[in-house]
């Protein structure tokens, strides 16, 4: 089975600070993707990578920025932490083959 | 761009019965559509995969279909039981102007009670 793992299941951040959210998956799949979950607004999508270095912005990129170094991990980076970025952060990886899979999600605060 | 409507927003049902969830999508030009199941505060499981070609998927009690000249797709629960509570999502995949994407209804919150 593929594993879309994210390093934490709960951040707590203070306002300002420079957040860093990881995933790694375990079965080289080129394309992966952020996306952040709110009540009523459903899952939005940030940013996605086609392939190593490659990004691409989503629906609502602003405030975040992402990194993709080698094929297996991907970091969304909140440049500066504020109160409305708090949310449910999940991350995905996959093909059209096979379809996505999903991390466990990060649920951060920012206080 | 492609608009992804879950209907119901909420159901509840008492357990046995046979129920099924709606997923519409306004561009018809999908490559494929998936189902996922997501239970409270955690993640996405993906619970079927339905290529742009084919008209269903079968996993288990659980039977999806795609008509996708219409732009709908259903996902049928056959004798529900409790553990099947959870919110349920449909997801669109299609090309827009930055590439592939991956565009999600709202979800069915799903209620089966004993």
């Amino acid at each position: 089975d593929v594993k879309v793992t994210q390093s934490s299941r709960y951040l707590v951040k203070r306002t300002g600070e420079k957040v860093f959210l990881e995933c790694v998956q375990d079965m080289d799949h080129e394309n992966m993707f952020w996306y952040r979950q709110d009540p009523g607004l459903g899952l939005r999508l940030i940013y996605f990578s086609y392939d190593v270095k490659m990004k691409e912005k989503g629906d609502i990129p602003e405030g975040y920025s992402v990194s993709r170094e080698k094929k297996e991990r991907f970091s969304l980076i909140l440049e500066s932490a504020s109160t409305n970025q708090t949310s449910m952060y999940l991350c995905a990886s996959g093909d059209g083959l096979y379809g996505y899979t999903f991390g466990s999600g990060t649920r951060l605060t920012v206080v | 761009k492609q608009e992804v409507t879950q209907i119901p927003a909420a159901l509840s049902v008492p357990e046995g019965e046979n129920l099924v969830l709606n997923c519409s999508f306004t561009d018809s030009a999908i490559y494929n559509l998936q189902w996922f199941r997501q239970d409270p505060g955690k993640g996405l499981t993906s619970l079927l995969l339905i290529q742009s070609s084919q008209r269903e998927q079968t996993s288990g009690r659980l039977n999806a279909s795609l008509d996708k000249s219409s732009g709908r797709s259903t996902l049928y629960i056959a004798a529900s039981q409790p553990g099947d509570s959870a919110t349920y999502l449909c997801a669109v995949r299609h090309y827009s102007n930055s590439g592939y994407a991956l565009n999600f209804g709202k979800g069915t919150s799903l209620l089966v009670t004993p």
